[in-house]
C-alpha cells in the first residue's frame, strides 16, 4: 500500500490560510488522493479528494504537485471549529475494495 | 437524510466477554466498512461488506466478525475480548458509482472499554 507523510502538528491563527502538506513519493497512476478530517470525539469527516488537478469544494482545496508525489490542503480561512485531526489518504479504487489507510495524520490547532 | 448511525454510543465489558456492535447506513448506501481506532492513532480498517458479501478483512484476528443483512445495516462482533480491544469502533457507508467505491460517510462511532 502507498503511503503518506504528514507533519505531525500544526499551528494557525484564526481567519488566515492554513497550508496542509502531504507526501506520497510513492503514488501509483490510480490512486486517487483523499483527505479526511476528525474533530474531536467524532467519526473521520470526508473533505475532498483528487486525482491529477487541483481541486476545489465549499471546505477546502486541494492542491495536487505535478509529479502527484505531493499534495496540500488548503483552508482558506481557518475558524476554531477547524481544529482536528487531518488525514492525507491514498485510495486505488479498483485494487483496494476502496477501504481507506489512515496514517497518523496532522492535528491542526487554531489559535484565536 | 440522517447520517450513518451507530448503537451503541458507548459499552463497558471484561475480559473474555462477548460485544456486539450495530451500525445503519445512509439510505441508499450498499456498502459498509468497519474500522478501529485506538486512542492516539488513526483508524485502521477491519472489515468491508457490499451487497452483503464480505469484500476486504483487516489484519485482525478471527475473533472479529460482521456481518451484513438485506437492509444494509451490519454488525461487528468480537469474542473474547482483550484489553487491547479497548478503542473507538467507527462503521462508514458507502455507495457503488461507475468510477468504483464511493465517499465514505462515517457515524460517530462505539467506543468500547474493556475491563
Amino acid at each position: 500500500d502507498a503511503k503518506t507523510t504528514q507533519p505531525n502538528s500544526m499551528e494557525s491563527n484564526e481567519e488566515e490560510p492554513v497550508h496542509l502538506p502531504c507526501n506520497h513519493s510513492t503514488i501509483s497512476g490510480t490512486d486517487y488522493i483523499h483527505w479526511y478530517r476528525q474533530l474531536p470525539s467524532q467519526g473521520p469527516e470526508y473533505v475532498i479528494h483528487g486525482l491529477t488537478s487541483n481541486v476545489n469544494n465549499r471546505m477546502a482545496s486541494l492542491a495536487i504537485a505535478e509529479d502527484r508525489k505531493s499534495s496540500t490542503l488548503i483552508l482558506h480561512r481557518a475558524t476554531l471549529r477547524d481544529a482536528a485531526v487531518y488525514y492525507c489518504i491514498l485510495r486505488d479504487l479498483y485494487n483496494q475494495g476502496g477501504k481507506l489507510i489512515f496514517g497518523q495524520g496532522t492535528e491542526l490547532s487554531v489559535k484565536p | 437524510d440522517a447520517g450513518v448511525t451507530q448503537s451503541p454510543t458507548h459499552l463497558i465489558k471484561t475480559r473474555g466477554q462477548q460485544v456486539t456492535l450495530r451500525c445503519s447506513p445512509i439510505s441508499g448506501h450498499k456498502s459498509v466498512s468497519w474500522y478501529q481506532q485506538v486512542l492516539g492513532q488513526g483508524p485502521q480498517f477491519i472489515f468491508q461488506y457490499y451487497e452483503k458479501e464480505e469484500r476486504g478483512r483487516g489484519n485482525f484476528p478471527d475473533r472479529f466478525s460482521a456481518r451484513q443483512f438485506p437492509n444494509y445495516s451490519s454488525e461487528l462482533n468480537v469474542n473474547a475480548l482483550l484489553l487491547g480491544d479497548s478503542a473507538l469502533y467507527l462503521c462508514a457507508s458507502s455507495r457503488w458509482t461507475s468510477g468504483g467505491l464511493g465517499t465514505q460517510y462515517f457515524g460517530p462511532g462505539t467506543r468500547l472499554l474493556v475491563l
